[in-house]
């Protein structure tokens, strides 16, 4: 079974600085897709971004990209220009490739709190 | 709007009760899903669909019960024999792939918050 972990319970950036959220998983497949959701106070999952492991490049999304490594079975979120509103919970999530039977549903880290000092 | 619908907002059920969360989509998604948010726990996996008329069992499925009798609900009950139900619920739906390749980002619900009394 996949696990994903997030050390970090909860992390502090200052607005217009850059923060680092970091996530490991643990699978024996080659092929996965991988996540981040933002949680915001009203408790909303909005996906940030999302990394196909097929993929080399790490993907980028504005003021959002992840710094994927494979071997290490590393997926971080570096967030540039903070700003206020992106104070909330984020999670990691994984999931299995291709999409068919149990390998639909997203195994889910347990999140980081982060806030944004004005 | 397309969107997924979660209702109530707010729910109390006292101890010994079944009581049924809703959720509808209206985004022609397949799949359906319903996790459970605890603090400090991330989201787990109640229950799964992919198909009208059929469910799987996610990783904690134990005092939970669901019906897939339309393709845009996935109603929810959680039942007496859930000794811990105080949570907060989030149901969410996505497409099928088509190919190997395609995408399937899933669509959440606002969720629904029940507390025990």
């Amino acid at each position: 079974a996949q696990t994903v972990t997030q050390s970090q319970p909860e992390m502090s950036v200052q607005e217009a600085e850059t923060v680092t959220l970091s996530c490991t998983y643990d699978t024996s497949e080659s092929d996965y897709y991988l996540f981040w959701y933002k949680q915001p106070p009203s408790r909303q999952m909005i996906l940030v971004i999302r990394q196909e492991a097929y993929k080399q490049q790490n993907a980028t999304e504005n003021r959002f990209s992840v710094n994927f490594q494979k071997a290490a079975k590393s997926f971080s979120l570096k967030i540039s220009d903070s700003q206020l509103g992106d104070a909330a919970m984020y999670f990691c999530a994984y999931r299995s490739a291709p999409f068919t039977g149990a390998n639909s549903k997203l195994t889910f880290g347990k999140g980081i709190t982060l806030s944004v000092r004005p | 709007d397309g969107g997924i619908t979660q209702s109530p907002k707010y729910l109390f059920r006292k101890e010994g009760q079944n009581v049924t969360l809703s959720c509808e989509q209206n985004l022609n998604h397949d799949a359906m899903y319903w996790y459970r948010q605890d603090p400090g726990q991330g989201l787990r996996l109640i229950y799964y669909s992919q198909i009208v008329n059929d469910f799987q069992k996610g990783d904690i499925a134990e005092g939970y019960s669901v019906s897939r009798e339309k393709k845009e609900s996935f109603p929810l009950t959680v039942t007496s024999a859930q000794k811990n139900p105080t949570a907060f619920y989030l149901c969410a739906s996505s497409r099928l792939a088509g190919g190997r390749f395609l995408y399937n980002e899933q669509f959440f619900g606002p969720g629904t918050r029940l507390t025990v009394l």
